[in-house]
């Protein structure tokens, strides 16, 4: 079963303003993390944002958010003022604790394209 | 530069052939593991690491194997190169605390 859904296969967003990108996550290990990467078209893979499942906060770094709602299993990314080189692909990744410690799940991905 | 280092950034493998591609990382990190990215797919584990000489099995091993005699090193070996192994393969590595994944540049190899 699928582990993380990402339901938009491509966003559009205009330069300078805020775009948030879905990912809904199934697990029923208490503890878990929650990892938002970009994958530019170079193809590297970049860290964005973590979010540990007992956090209380909702992550941020810079202008990336995490809209952590546990309840519901989402985790969404949201990205405030949006720039050109935000156009990238977009993946989103659960780590399991415990006896799956090690291993990374993947949605498969959102393509951001930002335009002037 | 620390970080993963991944050999070769590009291979082209006749189907049947077999080769090793390297991944070492200088971070002194526990766990390492392999991912495959195919079209519309995102990343796909196919083997991980917790330690030198402890590894397990991803979702899609088949067609791979690895080990891992020191920390630094985990290499992934196609013994028979598939079509079906065509792919872009991303090493990454992180510790205990699983919140610094670091991920190699990445190799893209085709098998023809």
């Amino acid at each position: 079963a699928q582990k993380i859904t990402q339901t938009q296969p491509g966003m559009f967003v205009q330069e300078k303003e805020a775009v948030t990108l879905d990912c809904t996550y199934d697990t029923s290990d208490p503890s878990y993390g929650l990892f938002w990467y970009k994958q530019p078209s170079s193809g590297e893979m970049i860290f964005l944002i973590y979010q540990g499942s007992y956090d209380q906060q909702n992550a941020t770094e810079g202008r990336y958010s995490l809209n952590f709602q546990k309840a519901r299993k989402s985790a969404n990314l949201v990205i405030s003022a949006s720039q050109l080189g935000d156009s990238a692909m977009y993946f989103c990744a659960m780590s399991d604790r415990g006896s799956t410690l090690g291993r990374l799940y993947f949605g498969r991905g959102t393509q951001l394209t930002v335009w002037p | 530069n620390a970080g993963v280092t991944q050999t070769p950034k590009f291979q082209v493998l006749k189907t049947g052939q077999s080769m090793t591609l390297q991944c070492a990382q200088d971070m002194n990190h526990e766990y390492m593991s392999w991912y495959r990215q195919d079209p519309g797919m995102g990343l796909r584990l196919i083997h991980y690491s917790v330690g030198a000489g402890i590894t397990d099995q991803g979702e899609v091993p088949n067609g791979y194997n690895v080990s891992r005699s020191t920390t630094e090193d985990f290499p992934l070996r196609l013994l028979s190169a598939a079509p079906s192994q065509t792919s872009v393969y991303f090493c990454a590595s992180h510790t205990s605390t699983d919140y610094g994944y670091t991920f190699g540049s990445g190799t893209r190899l085709t098998v023809v």
